[in-house]
């Protein structure tokens, strides 16, 4: 397995656009978290899956943010009507829930400016 | 509400000094509590995870400890390279379904 993957890595979109952002979990893991990080800053708490079912999302996600993880493998994070402030690296990672706690792993993230 | 803050947000140090970052939570009632790297522009690394039970976690030249009580975790490195330079955040998690709280991070350099 080659660990947490994210696509694009990159992503350049004028003000009022939708984007669409695809992370790949490692195999197995049955949680899935996204972050938001922008410059200077820790990540901040987006959303998590647990499998397929969304447990948590943040009051800082508008309703312009969704996500999805359709039968608990790969997920999608959509930007409707991108604004300036969208701007920013969203972090994809996955953990798997047990008894030796839980590590997460970090996608590359995709770095996301909007004009 | 939680809150995790660490302190220095900055520091640099000569190759082969020892040296402690700190992690200061609000809310001891964690579940557990991680030490992340994170290189410019890049995803973070995963370093030590501490559950709430235990007080401290090695690997290698790094060292974590976590004090519930009185809300601290230090990040023990020892003798740096300049390998070790990066952003070290600390992240921490209230329950095992709980979203997890980072730190703003510390930056490190370590100068040949």
């Amino acid at each position: 397995d080659t660990g947490v993957s994210q696509d694009p890595r990159h992503k350049i979109t004028k003000r009022g656009q939708n984007v669409t952002f695809r992370c790949d979990p490692i195999s197995e893991h049955n949680r899935l978290y996204w972050y938001r990080q922008t410059l200077g800053q820790g990540p901040e708490f987006l959303t998590y899956f647990q499998n397929e079912a969304q447990l948590e999302k943040s009051r800082l996600l508008s309703d312009r943010f969704s996500a999805e993880r359709p039968k608990g493998s790969f997920s999608t994070l959509e930007i409707q009507r991108t604004e300036q402030g969208d701007s920013a690296m969203y972090l994809c990672a996955s953990s798997l829930d047990g008894i030796w706690g839980e590590t997460q792993y970090f996608g590359p993230g995709t770095r996301l400016l909007v004009l | 509400k939680q809150e995790v803050t660490q302190i220095p947000a900055a520091l640099s140090v000569p190759e082969g000094e020892n040296l402690v970052l700190n992690c200061s939570f609000t809310d001891s009632a964690i579940y557990n509590l991680q030490w992340f790297r994170q290189d410019p522009g890049k995803g973070l690394t995963s370093l030590l995870l501490i559950q709430s039970s235990q007080r401290e976690q090695t690997s290698g030249r790094l060292n974590a400890s976590l004090d519930k009580s009185s809300g601290r975790s230090t990040l023990y490195i020892a003798a740096s390279q300049p390998g070790d330079s990066a952003t070290y955040l600390c992240a921490v998690k209230k329950t095992s379904y709980d979203k997890v709280i980072f730190g703003p991070g510390t930056s490190l350099s370590v100068i040949p």
